[in-house]
């Protein structure tokens, strides 16, 4: 059964850094993309960043590019997402999510969702 | 630049059916497209995805009661028999190979 567990979500003050993590399990983490996605409140799902089943491609939402940093370590089945200068704007549920492909634009839909992880920015 | 439109919110009884419809842009009817749903507070659940050709893979135990189709640039979620667990927010979702793509939403209240 494919799990997806995010944590490190918690309350931040603007400009701060927060490093999200996801722990995989039940499917084979090295061969498919993965993504983050997240929900502020209020809004729908917006799309954040994505990264190659390899790790040697990744892409960013123009809200958080220059900001955010997404990474995946296969010996630890977990993916990351590193986030700086937060604002106010960043407020979201954060959630995983597996791709069914190994990325760019082979199978970029997501067949698998994490519960997700709070992140309060807030002074 | 890749859009999806969706309509905001959507109504139905409970017991009826219900088609909520996703508008791929111009230049974009082509796309496959994912529909995920999202009961409060959970985390999002992928449903169906629906191929240019109309033929759909769907998730791991999603019920017949959702189905996918097409025309065109539109995308189709029909839910039938509609339960009171079926209220929730419908994304659909789509990629390019830099990006993906949520629509804005349809929240569906099950009267």
């Amino acid at each position: 059964e494919v799990q997806l567990l995010e944590f490190g979500g918690g309350l931040v003050q603007p400009g701060g850094s927060l490093r999200l993590s996801c722990a995989a399990s039940g499917f084979t983490f090295s061969n498919y993309a993965m993504s983050w996605a997240r929900r502020a409140p209020g809004k729908g799902l917006e799309w954040v960043s994505g990264i190659s089943a390899t790790g040697g491609t990744t892409y960013y939402a123009d809200s958080v590019k220059g900001r955010f940093t997404i990474s995946r370590d296969g010996s630890k089945n977990t993916l990351y997402l590193q986030m700086n200068s937060l604002r106010a704007d960043d407020m979201a549920v954060y959630y995983c999510a597996k791709e069914v492909g190994v990325g760019g634009n082979t199978g970029g839909h997501f067949d698998h969702w994490g519960q997700g992880t709070l992140v309060t920015v807030s002074s | 630049q890749l859009v999806l439109t969706q309509s905001p919110s959507a109504s139905a009884s409970l017991g009826a059916s219900v088609k909520l419809t996703c508008t791929l842009s111009s230049g974009h009817s082509s796309y496959a497209i994912a529909w995920h749903q999202q009961q409060p507070d959970k985390g999002p659940r992928f449903l169906v995805k629906i191929n240019r050709d109309g033929s759909h893979i769907k998730g791991d135990g999603i019920p017949d009661r959702f189905s996918g189709s097409n025309s065109g640039a539109e995308r189709y979620l029909t839910i039938s028999s509609l339960q009171a667990e079926d209220e929730a927010d419908y994304y659909c979702q789509t990629w390019d190979t830099t990006i993906r793509v949520f629509g804005g939403g349809t929240k569906l209240t099950v009267l």
